[in-house]
């Protein structure tokens, strides 16, 4: 099975920073990764897919970049509603899926 | 649009089966393929099988291989997803997704509200 890592677990941030979380595969996995947000008692929601393309919907200050084994969500302003847990997930080992075990944002 | 809507939470002794109905509109469940998801305190999330649209098979995580059973029926648009020998650790949140093909993979893009499964004595 690919193994997703996430990092970091947890971070502390404002209303209005620059938010990076990173996702790393335990082999390549080119571009086939997603990223999705999650609020507490919701499910996950599509935000990002092939690594760097914007789900419809999803607004611009949100963006992904990376290939092969390492990839990046990043939060260019952070906003009040941002404030939630963000998974990786990998789509190359098909039809086996595999998550990240998620970054929560926490208001600092 | 594609809706998703569970069956209500449950809670089951060790040792017995549980089953979760997940029903569809906007779609047929012809048109889509419907995979289920767990979350766990622990594990996060977890893929644990579905409808695999390139074989037309029901795939399983190797995990769950021979306590999950993934079925559906057509008349109703009703997927279910029956789990047994429940233990502790099966305590979860259960959701299940649709999948859908977007180049170059394959993305979760619409989710029930979810299940939540609690396994105790």
């Amino acid at each position: 099975d690919i193994q997703m890592t996430q990092s970091p677990s947890s971070l502390s941030a404002s209303v209005g920073d620059r938010v990076t979380i990173t996702c790393r595969a335990s082999q390549s996995i080119i571009n086939y990764l997603n990223w999705y947000q999650q609020k507490p008692g919701k499910a996950p929601k599509l935000l990002i897919y092939a690594a760097s393309s914007l789900q419809s919907g999803v607004p611009s200050r949100f963006s992904g970049s990376g290939s092969g084994t390492d990839f990046t969500l990043t939060i260019s302003r952070l906003q009040p509603e941002d404030f939630a847990t963000y998974f990786c997930q990998q789509s190359y080992s098909a039809p086996q899926w595999t998550f990240g075990q998620g970054t929560k944002v926490e208001m600092k | 649009q594609v809706q998703l809507v569970q069956s209500g939470a449950e809670v089951k002794k060790p040792g017995a089966s549980v089953k979760v109905s997940c029903k569809v509109s906007g779609y047929t469940l012809t048109e889509l393929s419907i995979h289920w998801v767990r979350q766990t305190p622990g594990k996060g999330l977890e893929w644990m099988g579905g409808f695999d649209p390139v074989d037309g098979e029901t795939v399983y995580e190797q995990k769950f291989q021979g306590r999950v059973n993934m079925t559906e029926d057509t008349s109703t648009d009703t997927v279910y997803m029956e789990l047994s020998s429940l233990r502790s650790e099966d305590t979860a949140v259960y959701y299940c997704a649709t999948l859908h093909y977007y180049a170059p993979g394959w993305i979760f893009n619409f989710w029930g509200q979810g299940t939540l499964v609690t396994v105790s004595s």
